[in-house]
């Protein structure tokens, strides 16, 4: 079946531009996760979303990052007035509920210049 | 703050040879991952290891669990060059709901 996906696959941007990144997960996953992997910083945890509860949001570096989940499926990670140290990959994961194994999506990799 | 070490940070070692490597954690979990990426690639999931005393085996990867010490290892046995990527372990801290915390990655290298 179809796994995680994620677009674009790549961003270049113009430091202080705005970037929306999207996530489609595997479908009937309930659970969303974001995750970013920098050179400097390896892999961090971002956002949660888990059914109609409250985001989890605690990962966000930066009141500059939001993200949403509409209908319980696609996600979009917004940044605002990107700056340079946003420049990493962007990960999307899902998961069932229960003990989650978390599937990867393909990424996006955000170049801010 | 939940931390998550794995060591060696870069392995290169022959085909045909056994290594093991190591995570260790801070604090109390019996959630444990594995997963592989290969260089401009996302993350492939290798292992799930939800109990103490936890092994599973795919092929020249075993991993294991040991929820007392904190520790997983994943053991490579007669290494082949198509096992050259890089692994990541990552826990899920018993507070944090599902959220995955990351080691920082070993860099396995098999040379023919």
């Amino acid at each position: 079946g179809a796994g995680v996906s994620q677009s674009p696959s790549n961003k270049v941007t113009e430091k202080g531009k705005d970037v929306e990144l999207r996530c489609d997960p595997i479908s009937g996953h309930t659970a969303l996760y974001w995750y970013r992997q920098s050179l400097g910083q390896g892999l961090e945890f971002l956002i949660y979303f888990q059914g109609n509860s409250a985001p989890d949001k605690s990962g966000l570096p930066s009141d500059r990052f939001s993200a949403e989940r509409t209908g319980g499926s696609v996600s979009t990670l917004t940044i605002q007035r990107t700056q340079q140290e946003d420049s990493a990959v962007y990960l999307c994961a899902s998961s069932f509920t229960g003990p989650p194994e978390q599937f990867f999506g393909p990424g996006t990799r955000l170049t801010v210049l | 703050e939940l931390k998550v070490e794995q060591n060696p940070l870069f392995l290169s070692m022959q085909e045909g040879k056994n290594y093991t490597i190591y995570c260790n954690y801070s604090t109390t979990s019996d959630r444990l991952y594995w997963y592989r990426q290969d260089p401009g690639k996302s993350l492939e999931s290798l292992f799930v290891l939800l109990s103490n005393g936890a092994v599973k085996q795919e092929g020249r990867l075993m991993a294991s669990l040991d929820t007392k010490a904190r520790l997983s290892t994943l053991h490579i046995t007669a290494a082949v060059h198509d096992l050259s990527a890089t692994y990541f372990c990552a826990v899920v801290e018993e507070t944090s709901g599902s959220r995955l915390t990351f080691g920082e990655g070993t860099q396995l290298t098999v040379n023919p």
